[in-house]
């Protein structure tokens, strides 16, 4: 079983719709939690970075973690196809020292 | 702030030669970076930790003699790909991280696509 389990899609949906991306862990030492949104063919650039459970807004961007269910999620507002991208959630916590580990990602289409 | 650059953003080699790849924090000291490895469709692998003045620290099953990396001063990191061969094609990705900040977070360079021929 992997530690951070992340279905890769791909995703589907239309322009304006609420999109929810997820990841589930199964390690409890994970205590700080990040989404990054990649492009093809660029890095990965860091969206959203939290490290207690409960939502934290960014624009149309909000993070939620459940550390009792170890359950993170992304959910983007208004999508749009700028917004159609791989999201890969990342986490890391004690005893893995400044390591990420990451999830396989999930990628976004948004169509217009 | 926080921009990581990578130096190239492309590179096409034969067999047997070797790459090297930059990795520069443009505007923050990194006292450590990584090294990531992340074929297509896949997600990104580390490779290995980048530390300022001292020896890398390798992941489990990655070659350190193949993979050399050199973190000679707080901004840059070079990773040298040595007698590369077709299977070592990849995307190299280097992040690091603000020292102002607690290593929760890492920004990532653009990325750099090796096709070894």
């Amino acid at each position: 079983q992997k530690e951070v389990e992340q279905d890769p899609g791909p995703l589907s949906v239309p322009e304006g719709a609420i999109v929810s991306l997820n990841c589930t862990y199964s390690n409890s030492a994970f205590q700080y939690f990040m989404w990054y949104r990649q492009y093809s063919r660029k890095g990965p650039e860091l969206l959203m970075y939290t490290y207690s459970s409960g939502n934290k807004e960014d624009g149309r961007f909000t993070a939620q973690v459940d550390k009792s269910s170890k359950y993170i999620s992304l959910f983007i507002r208004d999508s749009q196809p700028s917004d159609s991208a791989t999201y890969l959630c990342a986490m890391k916590g004690t005893g893995y020292g400044n390591k990420l580990v990451f999830g396989a990602g999930t990628i976004l289409r948004v169509k217009s | 702030g926080a921009v990581v650059s990578q130096h190239p953003s492309r590179v096409i080699c034969k067999s047997g030669t070797s790459v090297k790849i930059e990795c520069r924090s443009l505007d923050f000291q990194a006292t450590t970076m990584f090294w990531y490895r992340q074929f297509p469709k896949q997600s990104l692998m580390l490779m290995a930790t980048s530390n300022e003045g001292s020896k890398a620290t390798y992941e489990q099953g990655v070659e350190k003699d193949k993979f050399l990396i050199n973190h000679a001063s707080l901004t840059l990191s070079t990773l040298t790909v040595t007698s590369a061969h077709p299977e070592d094609s990849s995307f190299y990705i280097c992040s690091a991280t603000p020292p102002a900040q607690t290593h929760e977070t890492q920004y990532f360079g653009p990325g750099t696509r090796l096709l070894v021929l």
